[in-house]
């Protein structure tokens, strides 16, 4: 079965622009869970949807926003981009999210947002 | 809130020769655990998980990981070392609700 699609793979832009990111779950799973990867920070939870509705948030500020459709897919977006937004934007698909991490979970290979 | 530490930020070992990459976690209840692996350029991809069955969990490629309770541990291994296992590695405890908690990772090096 097809996994985990983030699209685009890479993406440059603009301090001050604002970007989206796309993920499709595995199909089946409706959680779907978005981390940021940088070489300071490693990776860190974003936050985390589940049946159109948030679920859980990390410590990151307003900014970064996210959404899921009916068919679990589902996209983050950044505002007003900043230099130390630079990452590799992972998104994690799970079946449930009633458990803790009993389904597991299947990440994406990533996007790579660099901001200039 | 959980937590993960992973002792070893760089681990070298010989191709052949075994691979251990240690993690201790924090947790204020029954932790699920697991181990990840990036290689560069890559998304995660799991090599193992613990959710409270079995202590000894074994994973994908050989390897495979204990859950000691007493010691708060779940360490890594894998008998064998191989060119293609040289990556970079994470443990993993699931906090509440859905999120994850990754350890700072472990880079490991095989040298042939």
């Amino acid at each position: 079965k097809a996994g985990v699609t983030q699209t685009p793979r890479y993406l440059i832009k603009t301090r001050g622009q604002q970007v989206t990111l796309s993920c499709s779950p595995i199909s089946g799973h409706r959680s779907v869970s978005w981390y940021q990867q940088t070489p300071g920070q490693g990776l860190q939870f974003l936050f985390e949807y589940f049946s159109e509705t948030q679920r859980n948030k990390g410590n990151f500020p307003g900014r970064f926003s996210g959404r899921q459709f009916s068919n679990s897919r589902s996209e983050m977006n950044v505002s007003t981009l900043e230099l130390g937004d630079s990452a590799l934007y992972l998104c994690a698909s799970s079946l449930d999210s009633s458990h803790k991490g009993e389904y597991g979970y299947t990440f994406g290979s990533g996007t790579r947002l660099t901001v200039v | 809130a959980q937590s993960v530490t992973q002792l070893d930020s760089h681990v070298s070992v010989s191709e052949g020769t075994p691979v251990l990459l240690r993690c201790n976690y924090s947790s204020s209840y029954s932790p699920s655990l697991f181990w990840y692996v990036q290689h560069p350029n890559k998304g995660l991809q799991l090599l193992l998980k613990y959710t409270s069955a079995a202590t000894l969990v074994k994973g994908i490629n050989g390897f495979e990981a204990e859950f000691k309770k007493s010691e708060t541990s779940f360490h890594l291994t894998k008998p064998s070392a191989h060119m293609s296992d040289a990556a970079e590695y994470f443990c993993v405890v699931s906090d509440k609700g859905n999120k994850l908690v990754f350890g700072a990772g472990t880079i490991l090096r095989v040298k042939s």
